[in-house]
């Protein structure tokens, strides 16, 4: 069964920094570009990063661009998303995603960030 | 915020046909194809149609996408109680290299 399982969410003061985490299992990971996507509270879905399979092409939203940093480590089935300077508007349910032609699935569940003093 | 536009809202009686449109640009569906997304409260996204018209598997028939120029559709007949959600397009931008969603769609069955 593929799966995807995101963490490393949690409370953190404006200006602070979290690194969230997805774990994937049931594919060749490998082969599959990844991406990260977020909803703030009651809003919309917001595609944030992108990295190909081999990590050769990297594309983030103009929202995140020099703060976030996505990246993956292959040999762990794993990508990450480093975030730094955070602020109030980060607060949001944070997503991993599969990419690809056939459209980003499967989804993790979710984890919740919030950005608060 | 978004360039891709949907319509807020949507509805229909059990059984009725509901279409919803997603309005871009020739930079994003006009050059690249469309994803679907179906969100019930609570959850994750969950994909219903992919490559603009495409079902994967374990998705109703009733389910069904067409894209014409920057616009794309989808519609769900016989809609049913259980189709009670949001509803997100998205697509690639070759102009902001990067993806975009649409602004999404609440669908109420009435």
């Amino acid at each position: 069964q593929e799966q995807l399982v995101e963490s490393g969410g949690g409370l953190v003061k404006p200006g602070g920094s979290l690194r969230l985490s997805c774990a994937t299992s049931g594919f060749t990971f490998s082969d599959y570009n990844m991406i990260w996507i977020r909803q703030a509270p009651g809003k919309g879905l917001e595609w944030i990063a992108y990295i190909s399979h081999s990590g050769g092409t990297i594309s983030y939203a103009d929202s995140v661009g020099g703060r976030f940093t996505i990246s993956r480590d292959n040999a762990k089935n794993s990508h990450y998303l480093q975030m730094n300077s955070l602020r109030a508007e980060d607060t949001a349910v944070y997503f991993c995603a599969r990419g690809g032609i056939r459209g980003f699935d499967p989804w993790g569940q979710g984890t919740l960030v919030t950005v608060s003093s | 915020q978004s360039v891709v536009t949907q319509p807020s809202s949507a509805s229909g009686t059990p059984g009725q046909r509901v279409t919803i449109s997603c309005s871009g640009s020739n930079s994003n569906i006009g050059s690249n194809s469309v994803s679907w997304y179906q969100q019930l409260p609570g959850t994750a996204p969950k994909l219903l149609i992919y490559s603009n018209s495409q079902r994967p598997s374990g998705v109703p028939d009733r389910f069904s996408g067409s894209k014409s120029g920057p616009s794309a559709f989808l519609a769900i007949s016989g809609l049913q109680s259980e189709d009670e959600a949001d509803y997100y397009c998205a697509s690639w931008d070759d102009s902001l290299i990067g993806y975009v969603f649409g602004t999404g769609t609440k669908v109420t069955v009435l």
